[in-house]
C-alpha cells in the first residue's frame, strides 16, 4: 500500500513562532488532506489539497504532486495551535473510495 | 461540510462484552466509514459500511468482531464484540462530501 510519512514526529514552539510540517508520500495521490486533532481528540479539516497552494488564516499548505510531498505552514502559533496534525490520502486508482492512508502524525506543542 | 454525530462518546467496558457505537450523519451518502484510532497512534480503516449490501472491511478487521450495520443513507452502526483491552481505542465515523472526508467526533472506548 502507500506509505505516508510526517516529520518531525515532535515539535514545541513558543507562541509566535512559525512553523513547517512535511507530509511524504510514496505514490501518486488524488486526495490529501491535513488535519488537527485537537486535545479533546476531534479531528478538524485544514485542507483538501492533492496540489496546489491554499491559504487559510495563519495557515497554508503547499503539495507538490510531482514530488510527492506537501507542506502546511503555521505562522505565529498559538497555544490553541497544540494537538497533532495528520496528513492523509487517497492513492491515486485506487479501489477503495473512502479509505484515506494516514501518516502517523506530528504532535505540535506550542507554550505561551 | 458535514455534520457527523456518534453515541456513545465514551465508554468503559468489561472484557468480553460488546458496545455498539452509533454515527448519524446530516446528508444521505452511499457510503460511510468507520476508523479506529488506538492510544498514541495514527487512524486505521476498519470497514466501509455500504448502504444495501454487506460492509467492507479491511485486512485484519472481520466481520464477527465488528459487525456494521447500515439500514439507512445517514445512520450506521458498528460494534465491537468480545472486547478485550487491546480494543481501547477511539472509533470515529467519517463521510465524504465532494472530494473531502469528514469525521465525527469519536468514540473513545476503554476496555477493562
Amino acid at each position: 500500500g502507500i506509505q505516508v510519512e510526517q516529520s518531525p514526529p515532535d515539535l514545541i514552539l513558543q507562541e509566535g513562532a512559525n512553523s513547517t510540517l512535511r507530509c511524504n508520500f510514496s505514490d501518486s495521490v488524488n486526495n490529501l488532506q491535513w488535519f488537527h486533532q485537537n486535545p479533546w481528540g476531534q479531528l478538524i479539516n485544514l485542507f483538501y489539497i492533492p496540489s496546489g497552494t491554499k491559504q487559510n488564516g495563519r495557515l497554508s499548505a503547499t503539495t507538490v504532486a510531482t514530488e510527492r510531498y506537501s507542506l502546511l505552514y503555521i505562522s505565529s502559533s498559538q497555544t490553541t495551535d497544540s494537538g497533532v496534525y495528520f496528513c492523509a490520502v487517497r492513492k491515486r486508482g485506487g479501489t477503495s473510495y473512502g479509505k484515506l492512508t494516514f501518516g502517523q502524525g506530528t504532535i505540535l506543542t506550542v507554550h505561551p | 461540510s458535514a455534520v457527523i454525530s456518534q453515541k456513545p462518546s465514551r465508554d468503559i467496558c468489561q472484557r468480553g462484552t460488546s458496545l455498539t457505537i452509533q454515527c448519524q450523519v446530516d446528508s444521505q451518502v452511499t457510503m460511510m466509514f468507520w476508523y479506529r484510532q488506538q492510544p498514541g497512534q495514527s487512524l486505521t480503516l476498519i470497514a466501509t459500511a455500504n448502504q444495501g449490501s454487506e460492509a467492507t472491511y479491511e485486512s485484519g478487521f472481520v466481520i464477527d468482531k465488528f459487525p456494521i450495520s447500515r439500514p439507512n443513507l445517514t445512520f450506521s452502526t458498528l460494534t465491537v464484540s468480545n472486547m478485550s483491552p487491546e480494543d481501547s481505542s477511539i472509533y470515529l465515523c467519517s463521510q465524504t462530501v465532494g472530494e473531502t472526508q469528514y469525521f465525527g467526533p469519536g468514540t473513545r472506548l476503554l476496555v477493562l
